[in-house]
């Protein structure tokens, strides 16, 4: 079954400390993976996505084929990283599959 | 350029009333898409579109309709709604849902409770 799975529910780290969102996932096929984030009172809208290995705002995601993971990581939170995170992976009929979300609260 | 336009913002509704939730686009977007969210889940596709005149289900269509005149509209109805309809939903369109972009627009959302 095509599944994708955020473990932690929230997340809670200092300022300056490094952050890693997990996300796994169960696909067949050659997965496309994405991360959405939604801050406060804005709409959720595209974080990055695996096949441009690209980094946004200090945000960095590797997709790992034998542990079935595309982790969202950042070594030095900021304030303004706190926000909801979504891992979505698109499936064999191009629609994405979301994981639950992550709450990320960086601690002054 | 407002992007995606999902109206209304809130509503309450007694089980069995009906209601339409609008969603607009002024990107062109192809592709058109409805979610709902409830607590402790990820998005859940409802139905969607990849054009005018085409329209299908997503993995919890039961108890919506949606229809798509036209490029820019993509309302959802609720025939009678039930308490578990109660959800925040989204709106959500991207250029083409085949390509490996991936990137959806979302609307605000709407938050819908049933009574």
């Amino acid at each position: 079954a095509q599944r994708v799975t955020q473990p932690e529910k929230l997340l809670s780290v200092f300022k300056g400390a490094p952050v890693e969102l997990k996300c796994n996932y169960s696909y067949s096929g050659s997965p496309e993976l994405f991360w959405y984030v939604q801050y406060s009172r804005q709409r959720l809208q595209l974080l990055l996505r695996h096949i441009s290995r690209e980094s946004i705002k200090g945000f960095t995601a590797d997709l790992n084929k034998g542990e079935t993971s595309f982790h969202l990581k950042k070594p030095f939170a900021q304030e303004e990283d706190s926000a909801m995170y979504y891992c979505a992976l698109k499936d064999s009929n191009y629609q994405l599959i979301w994981g639950a979300g992550t709450k990320l609260i960086i601690k002054p | 350029n407002a992007g995606v336009t999902q109206t209304p913002k809130f509503q309450v509704l007694k089980t069995g009333q009906s209601m339409t939730l609008q969603c607009a686009q002024d990107m062109n977007h192809e592709y058109m898409s409805w979610y709902r969210q409830d607590p402790g889940m990820g998005l859940r596709l409802i139905h969607y579109s990849v054009g005018a005149g085409i329209t299908d289900q997503g993995e919890v269509p039961n108890g919506y309709n949606v229809s798509r005149s036209t490029t820019e509209d993509f309302p959802l109805r609720l025939l009678s709604a039930a308490p578990s309809q109660t959800s925040v939903y989204f709106c959500a369109s991207s250029y083409s849902r085949s390509t490996s972009t991936g990137e959806l627009f979302f609307g605000e959302g709407s938050r819908l409770t049933v009574l």
